[in-house]
């Protein structure tokens, strides 16, 4: 079974608009991390935001907040005010404990494609 | 600061050949990874090692093996290359998990194609 889904393949949005990128995820360990990154189309994968199992609060940072629904196993990356150059695939990740220490786990990523 | 570095950055190999991939980070990070990524299929992981001299097996460790003799160095070989293992290979670093909270940072990629 697949332990990060990213159900929306692509999606679109136009400029200044907010956008919700969807991330659920299957561990039974209570001790997880969760984590989303960027890939523009120049390749390199740049790390956004981070949600610890045990935070009461959604993670922020700047434009990017993380709604985390941790009964519904859902961690939503939430864009606000969207730019042209936040077009890129979105990749949700979560750390586990495995064998041996911890293990960083994708899913198949989200493109966002960002209109004028 | 330079990061994670890998080598190389391109190579084309024919089926049957043998070669390694090399990652070097100078972050003095325990947790080191490697990963492919496929279209479609997001980045997998292949192994990972949780410190010098250890390694693990990810969800796609099949055609390659890995080492981990310096701390700074995470070494990917594929002793008999297979189209299938055509792929963009990402090598990623961190430090010890204790708490959950540790970004990984990743090379630039190796492309590779096995013709």
């Amino acid at each position: 079974a697949q332990k990060i889904t990213q159900t929306q393949p692509g999606m679109f949005v136009q400029e200044k608009e907010a956008v919700t990128l969807d991330c659920t995820y299957d561990t039974s360990d209570p001790s997880y991390g969760l984590f989303w990154y960027k890939q523009p189309s120049s390749g390199e994968m740049i790390f956004l935001i981070y949600q610890g199992s045990y935070d009461q609060q959604n993670a922020t940072e700047g434009r990017y907040s993380l709604n985390f629904q941790k009964a519904r196993k859902s961690a939503n990356l939430v864009i606000s005010a969207s730019q042209l150059g936040d077009s890129a695939m979105y990749f949700c990740a979560m750390r586990e404990r495995s064998q041996a220490g911890t293990a960083l786990i994708f899913g198949k990523g989200t493109t966002l494609s960002v209109s004028s | 600061n330079a990061g994670v570095t890998q080598t190389p950055k391109f190579r084309v190999l024919k089926t049957g050949q043998s070669m390694t991939l090399l990652c070097a980070q100078d972050m003095n990070h325990e947790y080191m990874y490697w990963y492919r990524q496929d279209p479609g299929m997001g980045l997998r992981l292949i192994h990972y090692s949780v410190g010098e001299g250890t390694t693990a097996k990810g969800e796609v460790p099949d055609g390659y093996n890995v080492s981990r003799l310096k701390k700074q160095n995470f070494l990917l070989g594929l002793e008999s290359a297979a189209p299938s293992q055509t792929s963009v290979y990402f090598c990623a670093s961190s430090y010890p998990a204790g708490d959950m909270n540790t970004e990984a940072f990743f090379g630039q990629g190796t492309r590779l194609t096995v013709v």
